[in-house]
């Protein structure tokens, strides 16, 4: 089933194409970043993590990019494959009002790869 | 697979009743986080146990309550239960806390009637 909001914004990029998914954090305090996958119907698929002491993290076929000065994460998906297709989220542990830490989410972004 | 076990996968219940949501973490993993999703929300934290015990709390109404247990396994309770409970609710284990990469199951589906 749906499993994400009804407005989310789509990107929707060629098979082979590289993708870059754009994430505005809100917390300046915020040291960890995680970017998660979102299938239809499934549960968060981690992808990728950076901590703040780091600009740049590098996987298998995927880039994150922090950039701390303007609270900005992104997530680069190099020749974009059907198979990529799914809701991505960034999110950032951030302070509750208990003053424990928590991850928090992001709205996502709906990436669609057009054969 | 993620590691993450939770029951059950879908639920269908009437305004008023309670409900029970189960989770095993990971093998090893010692935190255990709830998350709500709904359509209008997005992915809500809703509370964290550490070793058996509450470490952070979102935004969880009081009608709602958790527990981890000493085999680490970790219930959600949902009572009183509205139409607006109506939503997939995720559990996540990592080995430690935040800093440790945080995986999640597949979700508990839930319909109130």
């Amino acid at each position: 089933g749906e499993s994400v909001g009804l407005h989310l914004p789509t990107l929707s990029v060629q098979e082979g194409d590289n993708s870059i998914i754009n994430c505005a954090y809100s917390n300046s305090a915020s040291d960890y970043f995680i970017w998660y996958k979102q299938e239809s119907g499934k549960g968060p698929q981690f992808i990728i993590d950076i901590r703040s002491n780091m600009d740049k993290r590098q996987g298998q076929r995927v880039t994150v990019l922090l950039n701390k000065t303007v609270k900005h994460l992104s997530l680069q998906i190099a020749a974009t494959q059907p198979g990529d297709s799914a809701v991505y989220f960034c999110a950032e542990n951030s302070h509750m009002d208990t003053g424990r830490r928590a991850l928090t989410f992001g709205s996502g972004t709906r990436l669609q790869v057009q054969p | 697979d993620s590691g993450v076990t939770q029951t059950p996968k879908h639920l269908i219940t009437a305004t008023g009743q309670r409900v029970t949501l189960r989770c095993s973490p990971r093998s090893g993993d010692l935190s255990v986080y709830w998350y709500q999703q709904s359509l209008d929300q997005g992915l809500q934290f809703l509370i964290q146990y550490y070793n058996g015990e509450e470490r952070a709390k979102g935004n969880i109404l009081e009608r709602f309550s958790a527990q981890q247990f000493p085999d680490l396994h970790s219930e959600l309770n949902l009572s009183s239960l509205e139409l607006g409970d109506s939503a997939l609710y995720f559990c996540a284990s990592s080995a430690v806390g935040l800093g440790n990469t945080i995986y999640f199951g597949e979700g508990s589906w839930l319909t109130v009637v």
